[in-house]
């Protein structure tokens, strides 16, 4: 596989479950980003890793827990969400230093 | 963070030229302008970016005034395949620095 990837691409979940959200990209990149997209909003920037050191948290719920385990897979680990976290999650990578990142395909999440 | 405002959504017919301004008035020296296109569940891709002046490639031109306050997206002879969102993307992608800021996003549709 070439470029980002991301699994699942759908996902339903209750507010009492636990799910991982997975991302890796092939790119040979060492900056990896979890965004959210809700609808009628603009993309939002949750976390950055760079080298496998989260750089970036920009205020999100504990609720959302990334993990880097090394610089090609990235991980959001779900928890106790509620009903205003459903929105597409897109995973990006990009090589430290430069500018242009590249998407996956995103996460469409629905939490009921 | 440089905050950036752009038209909610454009219409165009086939085969004209397209131009999307997003205006950055809080730029700062060092962020460069990048822009994406989205297509509906699928993630950003990137277009094309600048500093400043012009900049030309296979896809798009983005033309930057002297006082990078504002950019605009130009799009030659646009095709139904261009319908998607368009984001205007200003931020410092200097190495340790992750400040980025996506705009609304500005919604074409290409009419046959």
């Amino acid at each position: 596989e070439t470029g980002v990837t991301q699994t699942p691409r759908h996902l339903v979940m209750g507010m009492t479950n636990k799910k991982s959200l997975k991302c890796e990209q092939h790119l040979g990149h060492n900056a990896m980003y979890w965004y959210k997209q809700s609808a009628k909003k603009p993309l939002e920037l949750m976390f950055v890793y760079s080298l496998e050191e989260r750089v970036e948290n920009n205020s999100v719920p504990s609720r959302f827990s990334p993990e880097c385990p090394n610089s090609s897979h990235l991980f959001l680990h779900l928890h106790t969400l509620q009903p205003e976290d459903s929105a597409l999650y897109l995973c990006a990578s990009s090589q430290v230093g430069l500018d242009t990142q590249y998407f996956g395909p995103g996460t469409r999440l629905t939490v009921l | 963070l440089a905050k950036t405002t752009q038209p909610i959504s454009m219409d165009s017919y086939e085969g004209q030229e397209v131009n999307i301004t997003c205006s950055h008035n809080n730029i700062a020296t060092n962020d460069y302008i990048t822009w994406y296109q989205q297509f509906p569940s699928q993630g950003p891709r990137f277009i094309i970016q600048g500093y400043k002046t012009k900049v030309t490639n296979e896809v798009a031109s983005l033309f930057i005034p002297a006082d990078r306050k504002s950019s605009t997206l130009s799009l030659p002879r646009v095709s139904l395949s261009d319908t998607a969102v368009y984001y205007c993307l200003v931020g410092d992608y200097g190495a340790g620095s992750y400040q980025l800021t996506f705009g609304k996003g500005t919604k074409l549709s290409v009419i046959p």
